[in-house]
């Protein structure tokens, strides 16, 4: 079974500040891929962050990169210099090949930037 | 180009009411899914398509809970007899592909209400 843990319910940050949104998994599959995803109040969830499991290096995208630590189990996600607008509930979601072939979302962090 | 949407955006049902709720994927995407997202929870998987094969209903919570996607485009997820515990955002998403590498684009959910 697959599952991803977010042990940070609620995070502020100020803004231009750096944050660190933390995740761990647990899978059996070698072969997997770990997503973050954005959701403002207004609903949607926005794609923010991929990274395989066979990736050599951390991804990065903009502000964000993603801090993988394969034998930690652990996705943390980093947003660089925080903008007022990155006030949202983020989720860490996994995906693997076996199994149910869908997404397995954590429980959320809501981070919010302050001014 | 077009996202994904999702038809209606808000529903009131009463309780023992019939509801179907629209997924219209990016065109061409060969997989669809189908998330539950409970308030201030993560989405739930609740099932998936490959074209118009529904490969994977693991996730539907009761026998009360349908879909389709009879020409591989289009889904529909119908509840009947809604009870208030179904009060939730329903999320639908598409990818292109079949693979974990692929992103699943999310439409900005059907918020349904029973009452």
């Amino acid at each position: 079974a697959q599952k991803i843990t977010q042990t940070q319910p609620g995070m502020f940050v100020q803004e231009k500040e750096a944050v660190t949104l933390d995740c761990t998994y647990d899978t059996s599959d070698p072969s997997y891929g770990l997503f973050w995803y954005k959701q403002p109040s207004s609903g949607e969830m926005i794609f923010l962050i991929y990274q395989g499991s066979y990736d050599q290096q951390n991804a990065t995208e903009g502000r964000y990169s993603l801090n993988f630590q394969k034998a930690r189990k652990s996705a943390n996600l980093v947003i660089s210099a925080s903008q007022l607008g990155d006030s949202a509930m983020y989720f860490c979601a996994m995906y693997t090949d076996t199994g149910r072939r869908a997404l397995t979302f954590g429980s959320g962090t809501r981070l919010q930037v302050q001014p | 180009g077009a996202g994904v949407s999702q038809s209606p955006r808000y529903k009131v049902a009463k309780r023992g009411q019939d509801v179907a709720l629209r997924c219209d994927p990016i065109s061409g995407h060969v997989s669809l899914f189908w998330y539950q997202q409970a308030l201030g929870q993560g989405p739930e998987f609740l099932t998936y398509f490959q074209n118009e094969a529904q490969l994977d209903k693991s996730g539907l919570p009761s026998d009360r809970f349908f879909a389709e996607r009879p020409e591989g485009s289009v889904s529909t997820l119908k509840i009947q007899r809604t009870q208030q515990e179904d009060s939730a955002v329903y999320l639908c998403a598409s990818s292109a592909g079949t693979g974990f590498s692929y992103e699943q684009y999310f439409g900005p959910g059907t918020r349904l209400t029973v009452t």
